[in-house]
C-alpha cells in the first residue's frame, strides 16, 4: 500500500525557516517524480515544486522560487521542501504527491506563517 | 504560462443525475490533463490522467474526454458520495510541474 507521510509543518514568524519532510513506503520511491502541492484554508490547489526521480531536475512555481528548495534522499525514501523567507501567503496545508500523475497524496502537514 | 479555467464554479445536481465539468486551457495542450476529487478534509484522489483514463479503482460512472482546450468530466449517474470539488490538472515532465484548475464544486440541490 502506497503511504506517504507529511512532516515538520508548524507556526512560525514572518522570515523563518522551516523544513517539510515526506516519508514515502508501498512503492519503490527512487523510480517516480514527486511533488509539492498546498492548499491555503477555503481555497484551491496550488503547484509549489518538483522533482525527477534522480533528481536530475526541479520545478518551482513562480511563487516561491528562489525562497523554497526540494530535494529527496532516495536511499532514506523522502522527499524535502525546506522553505526560507517564510510569508503570511505561504501558510497552507502542505501536500506531497507521488509520480508524474501525481496518483498518491499525503494527509498533509499545516504551515502557519504568522506573528 | 497556461491557464486551466474550470466551469462551473458551482454545479447543483440531485443524486442520479448526470454531471458535465469542463476544463479550458488557455492553449492547446498535450492530453496531460488529469481529474482530482477532493472531498472535505480529504488529500485530493487521482480519477482520470491524460485525460481518459481512469484512475486505479475508479468507478466507471467517472469518464473523462477531450483535446486540444477543451476537456471534460462526466459523471454518468451521480451517487451521494460523489458531492465534492474537483479539480482539473495539466502536468509537464521537464521540469517537473503542474498546473491546477480553480474547481468546480458539485453540491446536492
Amino acid at each position: 500500500e502506497v503511504q506517504l507521510v507529511e512532516s515538520g509543518g508548524n507556526l512560525v514568524q514572518p522570515g523563518r525557516s522551516l523544513r517539510l519532510s515526506c516519508a514515502a513506503s508501498g512503492f519503490t520511491f527512487d523510480d517516480y517524480d514527486m511533488h509539492w502541492v498546498r492548499q491555503a484554508p477555503g481555497k484551491g490547489l496550488e503547484w509549489v515544486s518538483g522533482i525527477t526521480w534522480n533528481s536530475g531536475s526541479l520545478g518551482y512555481a513562480d511563487s516561491v522560487k528562489g525562497r523554497f528548495t526540494i530535494s529527496r534522499d532516495n536511499a532514506r525514501n523522502s522527499l524535502y521542501l525546506q522553505m526560507n523567507s517564510l510569508r503570511a501567503e505561504d501558510t497552507a496545508l502542505y501536500y506531497c504527491a507521488k509520480g508524474l500523475n501525481a496518483d498518491y497524496w499525503g494527509q498533509g502537514t499545516l504551515v502557519t506563517v504568522s506573528s | 504560462e497556461i491557464v486551466l479555467t474550470q466551469s462551473p464554479a458551482t454545479l447543483s445536481l440531485s443524486p442520479g443525475e448526470r454531471a458535465t465539468l469542463s476544463c479550458r486551457a488557455s492553449q492547446t495542450i498535450a492530453n496531460y490533463l488529469a481529474w482530482y476529487q477532493q472531498k472535505p478534509g480529504q488529500a485530493p484522489r487521482l480519477l482520470i490522467y491524460d485525460a481518459s483514463n481512469r484512475a486505479t479503482g475508479i468507478p466507471a460512472r467517472f469518464s473523462g474526454s477531450g483535446s486540444g482546450t477543451d476537456f471534460t468530466l462526466t459523471i454518468s449517474s451521480l451517487e451521494p458520495e460523489d458531492f465534492a470539488v474537483y479539480y482539473c490538472q495539466l502536468r509537464s515532465n521537464w521540469p517537473p510541474s503542474l498546473t491546477f484548475g480553480g474547481g468546480t464544486k458539485v453540491e446536492i440541490k
